[in-house]
């Protein structure tokens, strides 16, 4: 089991309200990852980090934001909320920055639902 | 666009069975990669094979990778009710191999009957 946790698991929140889905690793990896992912469909990158103060966007375009203040923290913020953001949130962290062949740890994601 | 594609989308066979998964990808990779997702869960990393490499094991897994047909298959062997779950490939691109150049496909979704 690995050691990367997601909270909350279920967010049914209102259309314009900001949400922080907050992900938290405790293995000391320095890569961390943020995935979209639609009922019964692929993971799409949205963010990935190499370490502290380290950020950039993946290959699927997002409204969301985040930072990575601590080695072990990877918040995701959406500033305002839209029915189009409902999806599940995955983080995943990893062991080797930018070398080929890491594994990625995953944590059991956020179902973030907007009405 | 997509470099994973698993085949089939979704697979029922009785406990005890073998269970064969194919993925099929576009550009040179680096390394492919299976993992497994439980229903509404993150994913669990199973078997990594390089670009060099042909079959690797793991448990009752065994992965093979043709690099010329740009094909992987996952066959589970001897299957258990637990092994229900949704399996994914995934690609490293071949300019980095990190993960910021891994691509998942859509999944195969594997029913064991009891």
């Amino acid at each position: 089991e690995a050691d990367i946790y997601q909270t909350p698991r279920y967010l049914v929140i209102g259309t314009g309200k900001k949400i922080t889905l907050e992900c938290s690793q405790t293995m000391g990896h320095d890569k961390m990852y943020w995935y979209q992912q639609d009922p019964g469909m692929e993971l799409h990158l949205i963010h990935y980090s190499y370490g502290v103060n380290s950020t950039e966007k993946g290959d699927l375009s997002s409204e969301s934001t985040v930072s990575r203040i601590r080695t072990e923290h990877f918040p995701l913020t959406l500033e305002s909320a839209r029915p189009s953001h409902t999806s599940q949130y995955l983080c995943a962290s990893s062991e080797y920055p930018g070398s080929g062949g890491e594994k990625l740890f995953f944590g059991s994601g956020t179902q973030l639902s907007v009405l | 666009s997509q470099q994973g594609e698993e085949d089939p989308q979704a697979l029922s066979i009785q406990e005890g069975e073998n269970a064969t998964m194919n993925c099929s990808y576009k550009t040179s990779i680096n390394n492919l990669q299976w993992y497994r997702q439980n229903s509404g869960r993150g994913l669990v990393h199973l078997i990594l094979i390089r670009s060099n490499e042909r079959e690797k094991h793991s448990g009752r897994l065994r992965v093979t990778l043709d690099t010329s047909k740009k094909s992987s298959s996952l066959l589970i062997t001897a299957s258990r009710a637990a092994d229900t779950a949704s399996y994914f490939c995934a690609t490293a691109a071949l300019r980095g191999g990190g993960a910021d150049g891994l691509t998942f496909g859509k999944g195969t979704h594997l029913i064991i009957q009891p």
